[in-house]
């Protein structure tokens, strides 16, 4: 089945150990997201792709960073994890920049800063 | 700029009973879309529901019905007779280029 996918599940990385996650699409979709969902709140966009054009919000920390070297995938990247980026990350795609357009989840990476 | 409020935390019910989940939008656009997201403990977000804002048809599917109503900025969410599986968190959405959330309801349904 056409999916989002998002590698691994659970994530367990030390203190200022360089992490990546994972996520590919098979719905051939322009944009791709990253969020951020800490615990007992909303998922908060961090950066999206519509095909190969990035665009950061405007608070995402400079630790973050993504790479989209195809359509499928997309990789997010914590240069240097702090406690406090311990959280899910979750990736979407969309077809579309359009508002009507549904954005498709994955399951989510769950992260554990140690 | 836009702002979703679900104004309710948590809500539990017993096993059958109703649960109405609130949802208040803000935006300067004419035209949007507003969606619903459900979030078992699994972590997914499930879509459930997008309504664009030249559509106020209320919709029904299975137990979950919506109210959209544009003269108060509403698109509240029903589930009649709610079972133990509907337990989950629910988001309210508005969409132009992202998803705008609210802080999201806990529904706890109870045996």
């Amino acid at each position: 089945d056409a999916m989002v996918i998002q590698n691994p599940r659970y994530q367990v990385t030390q203190f200022g150990k360089p992490v990546t996650l994972s996520c590919s699409q098979t719905l051939n979709h322009n944009v791709m997201y990253w969020y951020q969902q800490k615990s007992s709140q909303a998922p908060k966009l961090l950066f999206h792709y519509y095909d190969k054009d990035f665009n950061n919000e405007a608070d995402t920390p400079d630790n973050f960073q993504s790479r989209r070297p195809n359509t499928s995938f997309c990789f997010l990247d914590i240069r240097s994890p702090g406690l406090g980026d311990a959280a899910m990350y979750l990736c979407a795609s969309a077809q579309n920049f359009s508002g009507r357009g549904e954005q498709f989840f994955g399951p989510g990476t769950r992260l554990t800063v140690l | 700029a836009q702002k979703v409020t679900q104004a309710q935390t948590e809500i539990s019910v017993v096993e059958k009973e109703d649960v109405t989940l609130d949802c208040v939008y803000e935006t300067r656009d004419t035209t949007y879309y507003l969606f619903w997201y459900k979030q078992p403990p699994s972590g997914e977000l499930v879509f459930l529901i997008r309504r664009n804002s030249f559509d106020e048809q209320n919709e029904i599917s299975g137990r979950y019905s919506w109210n959209f109503q544009k003269s108060t900025s509403s698109f509240n969410f029903t589930i009649t007779a709610s079972q133990v599986v509907d337990s989950a968190v629910y988001f309210c959405a508005l969409n132009d280029y992202k998803l705008s959330f609210g802080a999201g309801t806990t529904v706890t349904v109870r045996a």
